[in-house]
């Protein structure tokens, strides 16, 4: 069964430019999370889908970050204007589906690393 | 003060060595997930536990929910388990997670 796919692994812009990165699930995974892990800390969630729909956003910085998963299977999280801040990897993880009050399993992709200079 | 907790943040070892690693959390949860980080940024799940103790080949991880700690134990650790490893937390279908300890383990 293949992984989570991400890319660009990797990604080195200046600041004030646009990027985006695409985050391909596991086949039948219903629900995908964005995270971002900035350099010494764990992961935080930036937005989670429920097939194309939005389940939570409330940590996504919505001035400059927007995301979308149109179809319900691939996603795309852009970045419009990048700061400096902006630096670190980039995770997506889908899990199997979303049950009121349970918790799936959810599977990493290999993160894309952001470096804004 | 973060919901969980992880000490030490960073742990080198000898080859050979029992390593230990642990976790604290603050809030409700249904489940601990213990949670490896290579370099290159994937992240696979070792355990997850909701009572007791589990057990994978030289892992165990450990759990007392009274207490709200939780243990994770490397046995005759081995260069290849160099890695971060990252203690998370579920109540309902998101992970809370804490910042990673970094374990290099030299030959």
């Amino acid at each position: 069964e293949a992984g989570v796919a991400q890319s660009p692994r990797y990604k080195i812009i200046e600041k004030r430019q646009s990027v985006a990165f695409w985050c391909n699930p596991i086949s039948g995974h219903a629900t995908l999370y964005w995270y971002q892990q900035i350099l010494g800390q764990g992961p935080k969630l930036l937005i989670q889908f429920q097939n194309n729909g939005v389940v939570d956003d409330s940590q996504l910085p919505k001035d400059r970050f927007s995301a979308e998963r149109l179809k319900g299977v691939d996603s795309t999280l852009k970045i419009q204007p990048a700061k400096l801040e902006d630096s670190a990897v980039y995770l997506c993880a889908s899990s199997l589906s979303r049950l009121a009050g349970s918790y799936n399993e959810q599977f990493f992709g290999p993160g894309t690393r952001l470096t804004v200079l | 003060k973060n919901e969980v907790e992880q000490s030490p943040q960073n742990l080198t070892a000898q080859e050979g060595e029992f390593i230990t690693i642990n976790c604290s959390y603050s809030v409700g949860i249904s489940a601990l997930h213990w949670l490896q980080q290579h370099p290159g940024g994937g992240i696979v799940s070792l355990f997850m536990l909701s009572s007791g103790k589990k057990k994978h080949g030289r892992l165990i991880a450990t759990i007392n929910i009274q207490e709200k700690h939780s243990s994770l134990h490397i046995t005759a650790s081995h260069p290849r388990d160099s890695a971060v490893y990252i203690c998370a937390v579920s109540d309902t279908d998101k992970l809370i997670f804490g910042t990673g300890t970094r374990l290099q383990v030299f030959p």
